[in-house]
């Protein structure tokens, strides 16, 4: 069974700074991983989506990197903003309709 | 249209009630899914819907029936629930069951009282 980590649970930094989010998962046979935004309450805001044959994504100030040999993931959120506060949750799809696995997620929180 | 559409945004319904869920997108997207989130919790797939046959079904309660009426909607539909069903429950698409990015609609807060 595909188990998705996410590290740190929490992260609380002023802005400015750049941050990195880690994800990693059990089983490397996976078709794409994707990165999410959630706000609280709210629904989830896709950043990123990475194919197994690709290395990296960028999308303005994020990045986020596959290693999939070795199960890793990382967001990379670069000069961070007070509006970067959210949830940011890690999903792997290992199977054709098996659906996502997510992560329990990485809770940002931007200090003005 | 690059949205997933969910109806109500929030719902509170008694243990006896009978209601329903809905989902609908217009991309062309083939796959359908409903997933369960709890407070705190990341999501949890329940029902996969692929080319308007069902395909997954997480072990799910049958007091939540799934139906995919067309491929641009998806239904849910509710009946005799516990008040630990409250969730929020999230409706997602992709082009296909494989190797495509999901979007997800903004949820219904259900909450059983």
């Amino acid at each position: 069974k595909q188990e998705v980590t996410q590290i740190p649970a929490a992260l609380s930094v002023p802005e400015g700074e750049n941050l990195v989010l880690n994800c990693s998962f059990t089983d490397s046979a996976i078709y794409n991983l994707q990165w999410f935004r959630q706000d609280p309450g709210k629904g989830l805001t896709s950043l990123l989506l990475i194919q197994s044959s690709q290395r990296e994504q960028t999308s303005g100030r994020l990045n986020a990197s596959l290693d999939k040999s070795s199960g890793r993931s990382t967001l990379y959120i670069a000069a961070s903003q007070p509006g970067d506060s959210a949830t940011y949750l890690c999903a792997v799809l290992r199977g054709g309709a098996d659906g996502l696995t997510f992560g329990k997620g990485t809770h940002l929180i931007i200090q003005p | 249209d690059t949205e997933v559409t969910q109806t109500p945004k929030h719902l509170v319904m008694g243990m006896t009630n009978k209601k329903s869920l809905k989902c609908e997108q217009h991309m062309g997207h083939r796959a359908m899914y409903w997933y369960k989130q709890k407070a705190k919790k990341p999501p949890e797939l329940m029902f996969v819907y692929s080319y308007e046959k069902l395909s997954i079904n997480e072990s799910v309660p049958s007091r939540f029936s799934p139906e995919c009426p067309n491929s641009s909607l998806l239904n849910l539909h509710l009946h005799a629930l516990q008040p630990e069903d409250s969730a929020l429950y999230l409706c997602a698409s992709s082009p296909a069951p494989a190797n495509y990015g999901y979007t997800f609609g903004s949820g219904t807060r259900l909450t059983v009282v």
